[in-house]
């Protein structure tokens, strides 16, 4: 089973700061198969990103996913105050789905 | 517009069972894979069972093999995890979730169910 491990934990930053957030597989995923979901307190998961690069319908274009292989990124490019939630990476291989641990952008 | 809703949880004992729906509605059903998805208290998120748009093909996490059943009725638009032989570590939010159309993630989430499982 493939371990996807984020990268930090938790960040703390202002608002119109820059969010960067890792997202490491324990061996090399198909590009297109990642997929980057957020997560408010009392939500459901919202997808972001899927094809590791691509926006979901009506994500606005601060958001952006990067990478391949094993190693892949979201970035906000500059945090709106509805930013600061959980952020999850998923993966899909060999009939199964796998997420991280998640990443909090807290608000500093 | 898409809405996905999830009913049938509760608190059970353990070794008990449950069966949990999600009622789709806004799209055509019978077009999509279908997802169902947990997280327990406070932590990540598992995904637990899936199944093709005709229910010929289902998947099954390691977790809950032998003791979950996914299902669907294209014609009621309707979802179902048929939950046996639980146990606490099931204690959760359960999600279902549409597969997106273009990739093997999912663009569509109900507001989930929690299930409890306690004595």
């Amino acid at each position: 089973e493939i371990v996807l491990t984020q990268s930090p934990g938790t960040l703390s930053l202002s608002p119109g700061e820059r969010a960067t957030l890792s997202c490491r597989a324990s061996q090399s995923v198909s590009s297109n198969y990642l997929a980057w979901y957020q997560q408010k307190p009392g939500q459901a998961p919202r997808l972001l990103i899927y094809g590791a690069s691509s926006r979901a319908t009506g994500i606005p274009d601060r958001f952006s996913g990067s990478g391949s292989g094993t190693d892949f990124s979201l970035t906000i490019s500059r945090l709106e105050p509805e930013d600061f939630a959980v952020y999850y990476c998923q993966q899909y291989g060999s009939s199964r789905w796998t997420f991280g641990q998640g990443t909090k952008v807290e608000i500093k | 517009q898409v809405q996905l809703v999830e009913s049938g949880g509760g608190l059970v004992k353990p070794g008990g069972s449950l069966r949990l729906s999600c009622a789709a509605s806004g799209f055509t059903f019978s077009d999509y894979y279908m997802i169902w998805i947990r997280q327990a208290p406070g932590k990540g998120l598992e995904w637990v069972s899936y199944i093709s748009a005709s229910g010929n093909t289902i998947y099954y996490a390691d977790s809950v093999k032998g003791r979950f059943t996914i299902s669907r009725d294209n014609a009621k638009n309707s979802l179902y995890l048929q939950m046996n032989s639980l146990r606490a570590e099931d204690t959760a939010v359960y999600y279902c979730a549409r597969r997106h159309s273009s990739s093997l993630c999912f663009d569509y989430w109900g507001q989930g169910t929690l299930v409890t499982v306690s004595s």
